[in-house]
């Protein structure tokens, strides 16, 4: 099992550019969520999903659209990039929203520099 | 709203213990530990559940305190691959399919 990968691992951009960012996962998990992680910020939440065809704004929604076309593909995206968007984005899955018996596991990361 | 951990950073000579704290304001019902190490991915380290739960891994332990809302992590006879920065994530109670909700992180620096 490859688990959760992500790509591009790098990308530079310029201010107004549009990119895709794409997060798979192999563990057949229903929930997937984006967070992007800056210095001294810890891990905040972009959006997230409960499964197929289903997506919802986390803490940090605003400049970011999502889609989740298929179960095992949660994609970023960024229709006009900022410099306040330079940061590493995550993505992470898990069977379930959090709790008991498991945990979100999560993807290399994205860095993403916006010029 | 984010838990606050406690310190930020740390420094310890090898060998040493180091405690690293995370409280929330909201009722948990879990928390997870994660260890960062830099450029890399979270590592998940343990989940902790309500009721006063503790757990270890290897020299690694924690413990959760379901009434003050607070969790501890315990690395005795640190090593170098102690090193990085740690996350708690919190479940509040009554759930929410948003997941967790992160900590800041300490930075944890083992020196030889």
């Amino acid at each position: 099992n490859a688990g959760v990968t992500q790509t591009p691992k790098f990308r530079v951009l310029k201010t107004g550019q549009s990119m895709t960012l794409l997060c798979a996962q192999d563990m057949n998990h229903e929930y997937m969520y984006w967070y992007r992680q800056d210095p001294g910020m810890g891990l905040r939440l972009i959006h997230y999903s409960v499964g197929e065809g289903t997506t919802a704004k986390g803490e940090v929604p605003d400049g970011y659209n999502v889609s989740r076309l298929k179960k095992q593909n949660f994609l970023l995206g960024l229709e006009s990039a900022a410099p306040s968007q330079t940061s590493v984005y995550f993505c992470a899955s898990s069977p379930t929203p959090g709790g008991a018996q498991e945990t979100q596991y999560f993807g290399p990361g994205t860095r993403l520099l916006v010029l | 709203q984010q838990p606050v951990q406690s310190p930020q950073a740390v420094i310890l000579r090898e060998g040493e213990d180091a405690v690293i704290n995370c409280s929330s304001s909201k009722a948990l019902y879990s928390v997870h530990w994660y260890r960062q190490k830099h450029g890399e991915a979270p590592v998940f380290l343990m989940i902790l559940l309500k009721g006063g739960e503790q757990k270890g891994h290897e020299k690694i332990s924690a413990s959760f305190n379901e009434k003050k809302q607070q969790s501890s992590l315990y690395l005795t006879a640190s090593q170098l691959s102690y090193s990085g920065t740690y996350f708690c994530g919190t479940e509040k109670l009554g759930g929410g399919a948003d997941g967790l909700t992160f900590g800041k992180g300490t930075h944890l620096i083992i020196q030889p």
